[in-house]
């Protein structure tokens, strides 16, 4: 079964960090894209970031330059993101997707996680 | 940073009527591969979200044929025929063409 877990979600204070942590399983995962799209409490999709299957392309929203960073270890089929500073405007639900380039060309995001939550308030 | 800009904003639709929603992105979504990378996403109370259309009209594993995607250049459309009770949730579009990737608002489809 294809199929993407989070973890790490946590209550943390404005100016901490968090690492966030989602495990593939299903599908070969050093070939795909995988991307981090957030979601704030009753609020619409918000695209976070993404990195290629290799590692090679590093993408961010803008707005979490500088205080987010994605990563995966592709021997442990686990994708990361790290984030630091954290403001409360970063309260939100994160899901990683699977996609939407992979190995077989621009399939969209078609495999996501449950989520995970991150509340930042003091 | 494109706009995706969906309307309406929310739908309410009668079970067996059918449905659309529209997406109008501020640039063109064609990409140099010649399709147009604009995906269809839906999240169903409580759940995750989930694709539904990739590339514009390419129904995604498992998505009923009811479903169907359309459109090219800056002008999409999302069509739901014979609307049944477990369509209810909310409908987003997405860019894919441009980093960082947009969605829209997202449209709110409710059984009348």
């Amino acid at each position: 079964e294809v199929q993407l877990v989070e973890s790490g979600g946590d209550l943390i204070q404005p100016g901490g960090s968090l690492r966030l942590a989602c495990v593939a399983s299903g599908f070969t995962f050093s070939t795909d894209d995988m991307t981090w799209v957030r979601q704030a409490p009753g609020k619409g999709l918000e695209w976070v970031s993404v990195m290629s299957g290799r590692g090679d392309h590093i993408y961010y929203a803008d707005s979490l330059k500088g205080r987010f960073t994605i990563s995966r270890d592709n021997s442990k089929n686990t994708l990361y993101l790290q984030m630091n500073s954290l403001r409360v405007e970063d309260t939100a639900v994160y899901y990683c997707a699977k996609g939407p380039w992979g190995g077989l060309g621009y399939v969209g995001m078609d495999v996501w996680g449950h989520g995970t939550t991150v509340t930042v308030s003091s | 940073d494109i706009v995706m800009t969906q309307s309406p904003l929310s739908l309410p639709v009668t079970p067996g009527e059918s449905a659309s929603i529209s997406c109008r992105s501020s640039q063109s979504l064609l990409h140099s591969n010649g399709y147009d990378c604009l995906d269809w996403y839906v999240q169903k109370p409580g759940q995750s979200p989930q694709l539904l259309i990739y590339l514009s009209s390419n129904r995604a594993s498992g998505v009923p044929d009811r479903f169907s995607g359309s459109g090219s250049g800056t002008d999409f459309t999302l069509r739901i025929s014979r609307v049944e009770a477990e369509d209810v949730g909310v409908y987003y579009c997405m860019q894919g063409v441009q980093i960082p990737r947009t969605f829209g608002q997202g449209t709110k489809l409710e059984i009348k």
